[in-house]
Formats: C-alpha cells, sequence, structure tokens
C-alpha cells in the first residue's frame, strides 16, 4: 500500500514562530503537494514539487515556502506563523506522467493551530 | 484554470437509501479525468471512484456509481444502500490528461447517514 504519512496530526503554535510540516512518501512518487483545507472553502494548493529541488507556486502560496532535498520528502515551511494559517493541511503524492488518471495519494493531515 | 463546484455543502441519508452528489466542472478541455474522493472524520482522504472524460460509459464501484454528463460538464456520485461508514466529507476533483499531475477539487459535500 502507498503510505503518505505526516509529522504530526495536531500542532499549536505561537504567533511568529517558525513551523515546520514534513511529509514523507514511500511510493518514489516525483510529484508532491501541500494543500490545505478550510472548511466551505475545500483544499487550495499552496505548493507543489515535480522533483528534488524543484517547485512551483500554487494558489495560495503567500506566507509558505516548501523544501523537497531528498524524493521522498516534502516539507511546508510557515516563516512566521500567524493566526490566519490556523488550518488543516494535507500532503499527497502522485507518480510522474499521471497523463493516465493515476490519482494523488494523501496523509492523515496536519491540524495546526497558531494562538 | 479549470474549476469544480459542489453546491451541496451537506447533505443528509437515511441507512439503506439512496443519496445522489452533485458536481459540476467547467474546462475547454477534452482529453481530463475525474475523481471522487472520501474524507471520513478524523481520518485520511481515500479514492471513491475516478472517470475517465473520454469513456461514455460510467463508472462504477461496488455501491459508487457516478453519473457522467459530458456535454453538461456534470459529474455526480450516487451512493446506493447507504451504510454508516458513507459518513464523511466527499470531494470531486478534475486533473487535466493534457498537463497532469495538477488536481482541482471542490469545496466539499458532508454527508451524514443517519441510523
Amino acid at each position: 500500500d502507498v503510505k503518505v504519512t505526516q509529522s504530526s496530526r495536531y500542532l499549536v503554535k505561537r504567533t511568529g514562530e517558525k513551523v515546520f510540516l514534513e511529509c514523507v512518501q514511500d511510493m518514489d512518487h516525483e510529484n508532491m503537494f501541500w494543500y490545505r483545507q478550510d472548511p466551505g472553502l475545500g483544499l487550495r494548493l499552496i505548493y507543489f514539487s515535480y522533483d528534488v529541488k524543484m517547485k512551483e507556486k500554487g494558489d495560495i502560496p503567500e506566507g509558505y515556502s516548501v523544501s523537497r532535498e531528498k524524493k521522498e520528502r516534502f516539507s511546508l515551511i510557515l516563516e512566521s506563523a500567524s493566526t490566519n494559517q490556523t488550518s488543516m493541511y494535507l500532503c499527497a503524492s502522485i507518480t510522474s506522467g499521471a497523463i493516465g488518471g493515476d490519482e494523488q495519494y494523501f496523509g492523515p493531515g496536519t491540524r495546526l493551530t497558531v494562538t | 484554470a479549470q474549476t469544480v463546484t459542489q453546491s451541496q455543502p451537506e447533505m443528509s441519508v437515511q441507512e439503506a437509501e439512496t443519496v445522489t452528489l452533485s458536481c459540476t466542472y467547467d474546462t475547454s478541455e477534452s482529453n481530463y479525468y475525474l475523481f471522487w474522493y472520501k474524507q471520513p472524520p478524523s481520518r485520511q482522504m481515500i479514492l471513491v471512484i475516478r472517470q475517465e472524460a473520454y469513456k461514455q460509459q460510467n463508472a462504477t464501484e461496488n455501491r459508487f456509481s457516478v453519473n457522467f454528463q459530458k456535454a453538461a460538464k456534470s459529474f455526480s456520485l450516487k451512493i446506493s444502500d447507504s451504510q454508516l461508514g458513507d459518513t464523511a466529507m466527499y470531494f470531486c476533483a478534475f486533473m487535466s490528461g493534457d498537463t497532469g499531475n495538477q488536481f482541482y477539487f471542490g469545496t466539499g459535500t458532508s454527508l451524514t447517514v443517519i441510523p
């Protein structure tokens, strides 16, 4: 089975802290994604990466950065956490060349609260 | 950019009954894939069913089936013989068959199965 794991299920941070969310997949997938999930807004793409050290901005990249030093690991960084970044964060991965309609595999999510 | 619309934020159904969740999308592409994902409470997002746009036949997976109307750009999910375990948030998603990899999600429908 494909496994996508995230470093924490629940996280509480203070405003201004630097926050690291980590995601690891074990299926040798080239593409990895970070989404933010908020009620009534669905899943919004923050960043994605299609290869090691490569990254692309999604729809809402402001206030976030990412790092992909190894193929299996994709990190989301909140440089200076703010209360409006309180949310559920989902990581996903998919194999490259998904022209055949392969599915994205999701991690369990990290519920981040910024106080 | 593609857009995916789910117009039913919340729905409920009696156990053993049938329910249909609606999804519409907007695209100018002819080659694409559509997905329904399920996110049970506090659990991981998983794929329910997928549909290739070039296939006229509607996809079916056990109690789950879709009604794919390509001309109307509609992709509804029918759940037959609803079970308590079907209680979840359901997301409709679009993936381009040309560019691949990136998914576009709707805002979700929260389904409650009532015993």
